[in-house]
């Protein structure tokens, strides 16, 4: 299996722009997570889709952020317009329900910088 | 809400030593407690989980981890760190029955030959 596939690993943007990051999870993981990394913060839990419904949104920091999972194999995560403090790694994750329970996938990450 | 403490930034131990990691957690109702690992430039992966039954939990690379009710903690251990053990670790915290896991800060683990 490939594991959680993530792209781009690197993006460097200018403030205002608009960034896409995407993911693909592990076939036949039903639950997708997607988190931000920063030295500040540390792991923050942005949105939580299971059965590609998002479930819990509360981590999103505000309306500039949006995420997307049109079907069980693929999720995006959107910022718009992009600023310097969303400079951070964003991490997506899989995982499966019943007695996997939080054994959560991580992709590689993706490192967005903002200039 | 659920949340998980780790007192320490870093943790430095010579190798070959007994290497643990502390972690307390606050949660209403019964935990899911984990451990998960981070090398540099690469993403979480996950080391150990305690369910239920057996308060001492073994997983990946050697490690273990000891749930104790009573103090709420939920401390890493490896009875003998290796170089290659140097890394991030990271405790987290789910409700029963619940995938939403929350992080701890996480805790550098420095291994010295």
């Amino acid at each position: 299996d490939a594991g959680v596939i993530q792209s781009p690993r690197h993006e460097v943007t200018e403030m205002g722009q608009e960034v896409t990051l995407r993911c693909k999870p592990i076939s036949g993981h039903n639950s997708l997570f997607w988190y931000r990394q920063t030295m500040m913060r540390g792991l923050e839990l942005l949105i939580y889709f299971n059965n590609n419904v998002p479930i819990d949104d509360s981590g999103m920091p505000e309306d500039r952020f949006s995420a997307k999972m049109p079907n069980a194999s693929f999720s995006t995560l959107k910022i718009q317009p992009s600023e310097p403090r969303d400079s951070a790694v964003y991490f997506c994750a899989s995982s499966t329900d019943g007695t996997n329970t939080g054994e959560l996938f991580f992709g590689e990450g993706s490192r967005l910088t903002v200039l | 809400a659920q949340s998980v403490a780790q007192p320490e930034d870093q943790v430095n131990v010579a190798e070959g030593n007994p290497l643990t990691v502390k972690c307390t957690y606050s949660v209403s109702g019964n935990p899911y407690l984990f451990w998960y690992v981070q090398y540099p430039n690469r993403g979480l992966q996950f080391l150990l989980k305690y369910i239920t039954g057996d308060n001492l939990v073994k997983g990946s690379y050697g490690f273990e981890a000891e749930f104790n009710k009573s103090q709420t903690s939920f401390h890493l251990k490896k009875p003998s760190a290796l170089v290659s053990d140097s890394a991030l670790y990271f405790c987290a915290v789910a409700l029963y029955g619940n995938n939403r896991l929350a992080f701890g800060k996480g805790n550098q683990v420095v291994v010295i030959p």
